[in-house]
């Protein structure tokens, strides 16, 4: 079984600043990982994912995050953020071993103060 | 060109009720998925089917019973309706597993 924490329930950041959402996870397996936004009343939108490769992913309007195997961490960063990035943001994860199911965290409110 | 679609947006309705939400994925995928997103936005895996076969049953009450007619669509429908089912519900869908792909939410409130 896997489990996904995230630290920050809520982050608040002014507009152009930098950002990191913190994502860490627990599995007794190899995962696949996950970011998905959520717009206020709006379904979730894949941002980026990491399956294999390259530890550094790139996503959406400009998002990237970082796999990190020995910390179990797949933190999610912006260089400069828009009011336009005020979501809620949820990392996930995945087993490589055939269940499908994604397992979510509790999801990171990100507000964008102008 | 809506990817994964699900009818009706709002549901509002009386508890004891019977109702249903319907999920359609025009992608080609193989498998598809309920989601429960509860009022503090925790979303927690309801049912998975893969080529119209049950995989995935997560500890959900019998009142819930997933239909899929064929590998587009996966319905959800609902018996006996309770106040705690008040909740938006996700239907998604992927080829392999992998990546998951969302709709856009059902937001279903039980008086």
């Amino acid at each position: 079984a896997q489990s996904v924490t995230q630290l920050d329930s809520q982050v608040p950041v002014f507009e152009e600043a930098p950002v990191e959402l913190r994502c860490n996870y627990s599995s007794s397996v190899s995962v696949y990982l996950f970011w998905y936004v959520q717009y206020p009343n709006q379904g979730l939108q894949l941002l980026l994912k990491y399956l294999s490769g390259s530890t550094l992913v790139k996503g959406i309007n400009g998002f990237e995050a970082e796999f990190n195997k020995s910390q179990t961490s797949f933190h999610l960063r912006k260089p400069s953020v828009h009011i336009s990035d005020t979501a809620e943001y949820f990392c996930a994860v995945s087993d490589q071993s055939g269940n499908e199911k994604l397992t979510f965290g509790t999801g990171t409110r990100l507000t964008i103060i102008p | 060109d809506t990817a994964v679609s699900q009818t009706p947006k709002y549901l509002v309705t009386q508890m004891g009720n019977d109702k249903s939400i319907k999920c359609e994925q025009n992608l080609g995928h193989d498998t598809m998925y309920w989601y429960k997103q509860d009022s503090k936005k925790f979303l927690k895996i309801m049912f998975s089917y893969n080529n119209k076969e049950l995989i995935i049953n997560e500890t959900v009450p019998n009142r819930f019973s997933p239909k899929s007619p064929d590998k587009a669509h996966l319905n959800l429908h609902i018996n006996s309706l309770e106040l705690g089912d008040s909740a938006v519900y996700f239907c998604a869908s992927s080829r392999g597993g992998r990546t998951q792909y969302f709709g856009p939410g059902t937001r279903l409130t039980v008086l």
